[in-house]
């Protein structure tokens, strides 16, 4: 299964509600996880089962999806959301997207 | 605390065989499960290989004849090889703990860069 992340590149502002969007290429069936990876270190699990909150995040953070379309959600953009987040689906292989960068305007 | 170390040459020659070692704390091999995920420079994630708590593995496709993954459950290691290395190898390997296929737990990961 191959990912689509969009956008590749997201501008917003402090206190923004902020949309990011994955699209498989078949049926995910709600095996999707979101990652967060700040410059220079690695990953870090944010959601899992497309809306699974993983302990320790905070919950401006909610995913949500079905099918092939699924979405991270951060309610309330904070400065240190600056990132690249990616998706990761394990339902077929396992596969990430290629990320999309979200820096602050 | 569950912790893992990746360790291993920074440089490796082409056409030589890349060796990494994770050491893993706080939890057991024999319970869950040890990826393997690289990071080309400036680029996305790639899924390289597994081990699995009962001990069999899996390896992504492109890799696999190339690739071998073991472990030492005694010394919680997980071991890493890679052959017939090119430039396109270039990258930062992380190793992680996978619950379910989830990666929970990452660590800090061992820069490799391959040139003669």
């Amino acid at each position: 299964i191959q990912l689509t992340q969009s956008p590749s590149l997201l501008s917003a502002s402090v206190g923004d509600r902020v949309t990011l969007s994955c699209k498989g290429s078949q049926n995910i069936n709600n095996y999707l996880a979101w990652y967060q990876q700040k410059l220079g270190e690695a990953p870090k699990l944010l959601i899992y089962n497309t809306n699974s909150l993983q302990t320790g995040i905070p919950s401006r953070f909610s995913g949500s999806g079905s099918g092939t379309d699924y979405t991270l959600t951060i309610s309330s953009l904070q400065p240190e959301d600056v990132a690249t987040y990616f998706c990761y689906q394990y339902n077929n292989g396992l596969t990430f997207g290629s990320g999309t960068k979200l820096e602050i305007k | 605390q569950v912790q893992l170390k990746e360790s291993g040459p920074g440089l490796v020659q082409p056409s030589q065989t890349l060796s990494l070692t994770c050491t893993v704390s706080g939890f057991s091999l024999t319970s869950n499960s040890v990826h393997w995920v690289r990071q080309p420079p400036g680029k996305g994630l790639e899924w390289v290989g597994a081990i699995w708590s009962g001990g069999s593995t899996d390896y992504n496709s492109a890799l696999k004849s190339r690739l071998s993954i073991s472990r030492d459950t005694s010394k919680s290691q997980v071991f890493l090889k890679m052959n017939s290395l090119q430039t396109e190898d270039t990258a930062i390997y992380f190793c992680t703990r996978s619950y379910y296929y989830v990666m929970d737990a990452w660590g800090q990961g061992a820069s490799v860069t391959v040139s003669s």
